[in-house]
């Protein structure tokens, strides 16, 4: 069935580092959604990403698709302790196509 | 708007019980779907329903039953819980059964099977 493969799995950055996860897919996907998941807490809705080659941006954190709609990273810039989390990348499921498939997602643990 | 619902938050079972997991939603949602979060795999779907009286199985359903006689609730249950059922467990609703609608996340209940 449909996979998204998300890497890395876990990354510790010191405060004001920068922060890239991957998100890859082995067949394209007509969209693809970011969450974040604080510690103890539950996936919150970041952005959903729709066009080939689209770029979106929240402050301090990037979105990209591929121009293949096969791939799509997070790139934070400057991270803080408030980015502290598990990102996970969700893209459409094979047969059921209204489901959403996550990633594995990427831990992010900060030092202050 | 209370969102997603879910009841309880904690829970300890002994192999062999029984139980139900409770989700509502007060956003008129017609999707509503259950996910179970274990360390390293990620989100995994169990369950997922796309109106009231219409259910179906997601990617791990063994050991689970569903039921969706309403719009709003959407109970999971556990017919005799095992260790490997032992997991954190999120009902999430969209407004409709697509993927570009986003997901709206409860608060969890974690499990643990002994």
């Amino acid at each position: 069935g449909q996979q998204v493969m998300q890497i890395p799995q876990y990354q510790h950055v010191q405060e004001g580092e920068d922060f890239t996860t991957y998100c890859n897919s082995s067949t394209t996907l007509s969209n693809i959604q970011w969450y974040k998941q604080r510690p103890g807490g539950h996936p919150v809705f970041l952005i959903q990403l729709v066009k080939s080659g689209e770029v979106k941006k929240q402050k301090r954190l990037t979105f990209q698709f591929g121009e293949a709609k096969k791939n799509s990273s997070l790139h934070i810039t400057a991270t803080q302790t408030t980015d502290v989390g598990t990102y996970f990348c969700a893209g459409p499921g094979g047969g059921s196509q209204g489901n959403l498939i996550f990633g594995k997602g990427t831990k992010l643990s900060v030092k202050p | 708007n209370a969102g997603v619902t879910q009841t309880p938050k904690f829970q300890v079972l002994k192999t062999g019980q029984s139980m139900t997991l409770q989700c509502a939603q007060d956003m008129n949602h017609e999707y509503m779907s259950w996910y179970r979060q274990d360390p390293g795999m990620g989100l995994r779907l169990i369950h997922y329903s796309v109106g009231a009286g219409i259910t179906d199985q997601g990617e791990v359903p063994n050991g689970y039953n569903v039921s969706r006689s309403t719009t709003e609730d959407f109970p999971l249950r556990l017919l005799s819980a095992a260790p490997s059922q032992t997991s954190v467990y999120f009902c999430a609703s969209s407004y409709s059964w697509s993927t570009n609608e986003k997901l709206f996340f409860g608060s969890g209940t974690q499990l643990s099977v002994l």
